[in-house]
């Protein structure tokens, strides 16, 4: 079947820290994947995505890499901003229609 | 603004009543899709529409829960006799036909509270 596993939360940063967040698939055949952020308040949003091995999806400072291998399409970014603090859900869709997400992350990023 | 709409933002009702739910999907979408999140876990996959047409529900989807998408337009989610267990946030999302990755656009999402 198809499944998202993410790192658990919460997370907490020092403004300009470097961010990880971990997130393994199990999947049949060629999922794309994705990063969706949500801010306090709002709904979710898309931050990145990939639709192949190896593609590299960035926006804003962060980015994933679609690895087949280890089957992980880690969140990173260099450093990171109060702004930043939010949930990440990493989510794989694959040759159906419905979107597979994970649990999510709540990153917590102080001056 | 352009994006996903869902009304109400907030509903809080008691056990055993019916409660109805609205999205507008962004115009030109023809995929709709609804969610329910639980705290702390992510959006579980509910139904999905492509048109008017229902072409997917999730097995979890139980039968009091019945979804309409009329005119291919916006789409209602109703949810009858509820229960404690239904308290969530019903996300809904829309997007395009076209693209083997084509992203989700989500609403706000209306939060049910039942007591």
């Amino acid at each position: 079947g198809n499944s998202v596993t993410q790192m658990e939360g919460p997370v907490t940063l020092s403004e300009e820290a470097f961010l990880t967040i971990n997130c393994t698939y199990t999947a049949t055949g060629y999922p794309s994947l994705f990063w969706y952020v949500q801010y306090p308040g709002e709904g979710l949003q898309l931050l990145l995505k990939a639709t192949k091995a190896d593609d590299k999806g960035s926006n804003k400072g962060f980015e994933a890499t679609y690895r087949k291998e280890t089957t992980s399409f880690h969140l990173e970014k260099g450093s990171v901003q109060v702004s930043d603090s939010a949930v990440y859900f990493c989510a794989l869709k694959n040759t159906g229609n419905q979107f597979y997400f994970g649990t999510g992350t709540s990153l917590t990023v102080i001056p | 603004d352009t994006g996903v709409s869902q009304d109400p933002r907030h509903k809080i009702t008691k056990r055993g009543q019916n409660v109805t739910f609205r999205c507008d999907p962004i115009s030109e979408h023809n995929r709709l899709y609804w969610y329910r999140q639980t705290l702390g876990q992510g959006p579980e996959f509910l139904t999905y529409f492509q048109n008017e047409a229902q072409l997917e529900k999730s097995r979890l989807l139980s039968d009091r829960f019945s979804a309409e998408r009329p005119k291919g337009s916006f789409s209602t989610l109703e949810i009858q006799r509820t229960e404690q267990g239904d308290s969530a946030m019903y996300l809904c999302a829309s997007s395009s036909l076209a693209g083997a990755g084509n992203e989700q656009f989500f609403g706000p999402g209306t939060r049910l509270t039942v007591l």
